[in-house]
């Protein structure tokens, strides 16, 4: 399995600032996402990170506001841009899955909190 | 589009109560891959199961144990003697087939939170 791991684990911010959070996963993986869980909810898809090209970003999210880097196959980053108090979540990073390689894994999560 | 839907918000069992999870899907996609995931306490997702649709057997791992049943489209997740250790909230999420052995995004259920007292 993959391991994956998050930095930070946990921030607070202010409100107006910014916060990249990067994954590292130990294995080259084809794909990467990231995702957002509001306190009390499901998990919601912010994009697909793509290795060497921009990522796909999913209904009601824009690369303004998170952008995201995947400069390799085993590392990628997502920033959290003019934060709101609104952003406070918990956002995961994952690798997708292939076979019997890999199940869809999850980082351990960055719990974020914007005062 | 695709939608997972998880009717039950909260199921509260005593220990050793065996507890089943709904969890309900559509889909227009034929290869499609669902799978649970328990988040305890902590928030970090722990993977359970994933299923593909071409496999309609039901899996039991221990005191865990799948039904899938494609012709109601259903992929119900049940603990059996049922632990305090097991009181999480249980996801259960459909990801489209990229292609026969692999699969990308998830869509998640809005979860089901599972209270075992002693």
């Amino acid at each position: 399995s993959a391991v994956i791991s998050q930095k930070p684990s946990r921030d607070i911010c202010q409100r107006g600032t910014s916060l990249t959070i990067q994954c590292q996963v130990d294995s080259q993986v084809t794909m990467m996402f990231w995702y957002r869980q509001q306190p009390g909810q499901s998990l919601t898809l912010i994009a697909t990170a793509n290795q060497g090209s921009e990522a796909t970003y999913e209904s009601g999210f824009v690369i303004d506001k998170f952008p995201i880097s995947r400069p390799n196959l085993t590392f990628s980053t997502l920033t959290v841009s003019n934060m709101s108090p609104e952003d406070s979540s918990i956002y995961l990073c994952s690798v997708g899955g292939q076979g019997s390689t890999y199940e869809q894994y999850f980082g351990p999560g960055t719990r974020l909190t914007v005062t | 589009a695709q939608k997972v839907t998880q009717a039950q918000t909260e199921i509260s069992v005593v220990e050793k109560e065996d507890v089943t999870l709904d969890c309900v899907y559509e889909t227009r996609d034929t290869t499609y891959y669902l799978f649970w995931y328990k988040q305890p306490p902590s928030g970090e997702l722990v993977f359970l199961i994933r299923r593909n649709s071409f496999d309609e057997q039901n899996e039991i791992s221990g005191r865990y144990s799948w039904n899938f049943q494609k012709s109601t489209s259903s992929f119900n997740f049940t603990i059996t003697a049922s632990q305090v250790v097991d009181s999480a909230v249980y996801f259960c999420a459909l990801s489209e087939a990229m292609t026969t052995d692999s699969w990308g995004k998830l869509q998640f259920g809005a979860g089901t939170q599972v209270v075992v007292t002693p």
